[in-house]
């Protein structure tokens, strides 16, 4: 049973380029969420989403970024004009009915 | 608005020497709190997790503890090892359940051989 898995692992972007994050959850997990983790900083919730559903986007910053997970595929974490200060790591984690959450090994963005 | 605060920022400790990582949280009012490690270019691994009602949680050589009402938490580390560094991320959710995880800054920590 493969964990969650994100791609691309590592990615450059220049400024005003868009960004695209990719999340396979866990086999049977329908939950998934976004966290983003800038440099010396703490992880942060960004968005909660069900299969075509968003639950929670309370840390979705306002413009540029969004989320889906539709009903077949992966979820994406979609940066549009991407700037400097969008550089991080970006996890995304899923649950399933246990409610146990298994987080990726992360996205890393880099904006030059 | 939760906070979660972890202390020290970084540890080095020769081997074998037994540790404690501290957990703070301003608001008491948590659906459980998870300690995960995370290694560097690496995803979190959760592992121990102290659901409201408990006070403690056992794995091998970790043991957490949970303060509620305080507002604190431990992660115990007996006879360190070297592949025990890593930076420790302390996590709670609120009493809603939901999977919001509000989470520390971490704590670096290096085992010395």
């Amino acid at each position: 049973n493969a964990g969650v898995m994100q791609n691309p692992r590592h990615l450059v972007r220049r400024r005003g380029q868009e960004a695209r994050l990719r999340c396979s959850p866990m086999k049977g997990h329908s939950h998934v969420y976004w966290y983003r983790q800038l440099p010396e900083e703490g992880l942060k919730f960004m968005v909660y989403l069900q299969k075509e559903n968003i639950i929670d986007e309370s840390g979705m910053p306002k413009e540029r970024f969004s989320a889906e997970f539709p009903k077949e595929g992966p979820s994406i974490l979609r940066i549009q004009q991407v700037v400097r200060g969008d550089s991080a790591a970006y996890f995304c984690a899923s649950s399933g009915p246990g409610n146990t959450i298994y987080f990726g090994e992360g996205s890393w963005l880099t904006v030059v | 608005k939760q906070e979660v605060t972890q202390i020290p920022a970084a540890l080095s400790v020769p081997e074998g020497e037994n540790l404690v990582l501290n957990c703070s949280f301003t608001d008491s009012a948590i659906y459980n709190l998870q300690w995960f490690r995370q290694d560097p270019g690496k995803g979190l691994t959760s592992l121990l997790l102290i659901q409201s009602s408990q006070r403690e949680q056992t794995s091998g050589r970790l043991n957490a503890s949970l303060d509620k009402s305080s507002g604190r938490s431990t992660l115990y580390i007996a006879a360190s090892q070297p592949g025990d560094s890593a930076t420790y991320l302390c996590a709670v959710t609120d009493q809603t359940g939901a999977n919001n995880l509000f989470f520390g800054t971490g704590t670096r920590l290096t085992v010395i051989p």
